[in-house]
């Protein structure tokens, strides 16, 4: 079965900083990973997707994320962290396996901080 | 354009009450989902439409009916619901589940409160 765990319910950082969201997959044939972020009452945006190809993607408002076999892993990232990056951002897994559902991790919500 | 919209924004409703939720989307997605988010949580899938036929039902109790008139809308009808029921209530659509990378977009949800 497949499933993702994201590590820390909670990241703070500082305006400027670094942002790393972590998540790691357990799926035992090859996924298709997904970040999506939800602000406050709103629904989820898809920030970017793995499906095949390039392993460093590059998603909308200057995050990217890279696929590493060999860790499951499929961090999130971003160089410089804006008062707006503050939302829950939720790691997602679907597998290529007849009609494969996503499957979410509890998500991780990200403070920044002035 | 990925946009799906959902109406109402909000709803209050009895424990009495019948009301329905709308999800709509013009991008010709084949497939319409139906999630249930409650506060601090992942969304949880309810329903699954495929070419509006009802492919996924994952054991949500009978007050909540779900309704496919097209392959642009999808109704998800609500009867004596209970107070645990309050939720966001989420809409996604995607194009095709039969195809590999296939990718859900999400509407902006409906925020139910059951009093």
């Amino acid at each position: 079965a497949q499933s993702v765990t994201q590590l820390g319910s909670h990241v703070s950082v500082s305006e400027g900083a670094l942002v790393l969201l972590r998540c790691n997959y357990s799926s035992s044939v090859p996924p298709y990973l997904f970040w999506y972020v939800q602000y406050p009452n709103q629904g989820l945006q898809l920030l970017l997707k793995y499906t095949t190809g390039a392993t460093l993607v590059k998603g909308i408002n200057g995050f990217e994320a890279e696929f590493k076999k060999s860790e499951t892993s499929f961090h999130l990232t971003k160089p410089s962290a804006h008062m707006s990056d503050a939302a829950e951002y939720f790691c997602a897994v679907r597998v290529n396996s007849g009609y494969s559902t996503l499957t979410f991790g509890k998500g991780t919500m990200l403070l920044v901080s002035p | 354009d990925t946009e799906v919209t959902q109406t109402p924004k909000h709803l209050v409703m009895g424990m009495t009450n019948k009301k329905s939720l709308k999800c709509e989307q013009h991008m010709g997605h084949r497939a319409m989902y139906w999630y249930k988010q409650k506060a601090k949580k992942p969304p949880e899938l309810m329903f699954v439409y495929s070419y509006e036929k009802l492919s996924i039902n994952e054991s949500v109790p009978s007050r909540f009916s779900p309704e496919c008139p097209n392959s642009s809308l999808l109704n998800l009808h609500l009867h004596a619901l209970q107070p645990e029921d309050s939720a966001l209530y989420l809409c996604a659509s995607s194009q095709d589940r039969d195809v590999s990378t296939d990718t859900q977009y999400f509407g902006p949800g409906t925020r139910l409160t059951v009093l």
